[in-house]
């Protein structure tokens, strides 16, 4: 059983088209957090979302916390070959420290 | 400083040989966390500490023996591996386990078994 479903799991677009990603749950977090991850390297942190429908912005990207916590998306405007990765949706749905993964969104843009 | 560090970043081993993994933070964290990804995979738990004691092995064979010398530092041992159990290896710390707060991770060591 998956506890965070994560879709799509890959997507591959043109540069300057924007994008979603969602990442949803049955279980109550205490938080999401979303990382972005390149090949051969390790997860970069890039957002917590802790409040119910809390919404935060790094740059171009837009995290959003559903209202109930069960639920994250995240939206990247005007989307830059940078941009390329995998992005990871995280948490602990027992608050017993085991952070937990989604499947991942392999995300390509293309020049 | 949000910084953990492991080495090597790629270890070839064979099936009979013994090495370790080690993972370093300095940013106070009494929670470290050891992670297994495949390819194309998302990172799969292995093992938590807290407080330099093991609080959570996810069911993981005995060939992996980790170790938390101190606060600042976890090791994985590993002895008699199979050639399935090359993968990357992610350590994380944060800075303790509840479940709001933001794990950190290392850039990892590429594992191949021969």
């Amino acid at each position: 059983t998956q506890l965070l479903e994560q879709s799509p799991q890959f997507l591959s677009i043109q540069e300057g088209e924007n994008l979603t990603v969602y990442c949803n749950s049955s279980s109550v977090f205490s938080s999401l957090q979303w990382y972005r991850q390149e090949p051969g390297e390790g997860p970069v942190l890039l957002v917590t979302v802790v409040t119910g429908g809390e919404v935060k912005k790094l740059k171009r990207l837009t995290f959003q916390f559903g209202d109930a916590r069960k639920d994250s998306s995240l939206h990247i405007t005007a989307a830059q070959p940078g941009d390329t990765g995998l992005y990871l949706c995280a948490g602990d749905p027992s608050n017993t420290g085991k952070l937990i993964f989604g499947q991942g969104t392999t995300l390509q843009v293309k020049p | 400083d949000t910084e953990v560090t492991q080495t090597p970043k790629h270890l070839v081993m064979g099936m009979t040989n013994k090495k370790s993994l080690k993972c370093e933070q300095h940013m106070g964290h009494r929670a470290m966390y050891w992670y297994k990804q495949k390819a194309k995979k998302p990172p799969e738990l292995m093992f938590v500490y807290s407080y330099e004691k093991l609080s959570i092995n996810e069911s993981v064979p005995s060939r992996f023996s980790p170790e938390c010398p101190n606060s600042s530092l976890l090791n994985l041992h590993l002895h008699a591996l199979q050639p399935e159990d090359s993968a990357l290896y992610l350590c994380a710390s944060s800075q303790d386990m509840r479940g709001d707060t933001e794990a950190f991770f290392g850039q990892g060591t590429r594992l191949t078994v021969v």
